[in-house]
């Protein structure tokens, strides 16, 4: 088995700050993808990679850019918070039909 | 895009009683796309619980069934006996045929099953 780790759990973050999230797998699978999720939505995905430094955009992908410096580590940057902003980003891998999901981590813009 | 369209909100059901989650999908670059039913528990990640790639087919896990409607472009989720433990939220999903380029969720369907 493996797991996805996800950090920071909750990101409190100021209007116009540009902000981290990161993530980590140790399943060994080639894809790794970013979802965000708001309040009583579904999950848009915002960016996604196929492998170690390839970064594919995803429907929400503006206002955003990704890293994937190694296999195991897909980084997500906000690049300007927006005020009163509250998501949950989650971090998923695959390598196959089957993406495993990471705990998430919780924004709020102030 | 492709759109996933499901039960909407919040489904009470008592515990032993059956239970449907509807789901019809759209997909505009492929006639038979992936499809999903993914699971929240409470405190709990995102997890899979059913699969089914090709049309016609029906997923099972956990007492859960979905069958793949290629005519109804559907995917219902149903149990027929839930318990407790079902209490959970439900997303129905789907991936094109290159599943590499991520999942289209639905909104998500809260279960609450009561004793």
């Amino acid at each position: 088995g493996g797991i996805i780790t996800q950090t920071p759990k909750f990101l409190i973050g100021q209007e116009g700050q540009k902000l981290t999230l990161k993530c980590q797998q140790n399943f060994n699978h080639d894809t790794m993808y970013w979802y965000r999720q708001d309040s009583g939505k579904g999950l848009r995905l915002i960016y996604y990679s196929i492998t170690e430094n390839d970064l594919q955009k995803g429907d929400l992908s503006e206002g955003y850019d990704a890293s994937r410096e190694k296999k195991s580590s897909f980084s997500l940057t906000v690049t300007s918070a927006q005020k009163n902003e509250m998501a949950v980003f989650l971090c998923a891998s695959s390598t196959g039909f089957e993406q495993y999901f990471g705990p998430g981590t919780r924004l709020t813009v102030l | 895009g492709d759109s996933v369209t499901q039960t909407e909100g919040q489904v009470t059901v008592s515990e032993s009683k059956s239970l449907i989650i509807n789901c019809t999908y759209s997909a505009t670059s492929i006639a038979y796309p992936n499809l999903f039913w993914y699971v929240r528990y409470p405190g709990e990640g995102l997890q899979l619980l059913l699969k089914v790639i090709t049309a016609g087919q029906k997923g099972s896990s956990r007492g859960f069934e979905a069958t793949y409607n290629k005519e109804t472009t559907s995917f219902h989720l149903q149990k027929a006996s839930v318990q407790e433990s079902d209490s959970a939220v439900y997303y129905c999903a789907l991936s094109e045929d290159n599943y590499a380029q991520g999942l289209t969720f639905g909104l998500g369907t809260r279960v609450s099953v009561f004793p």
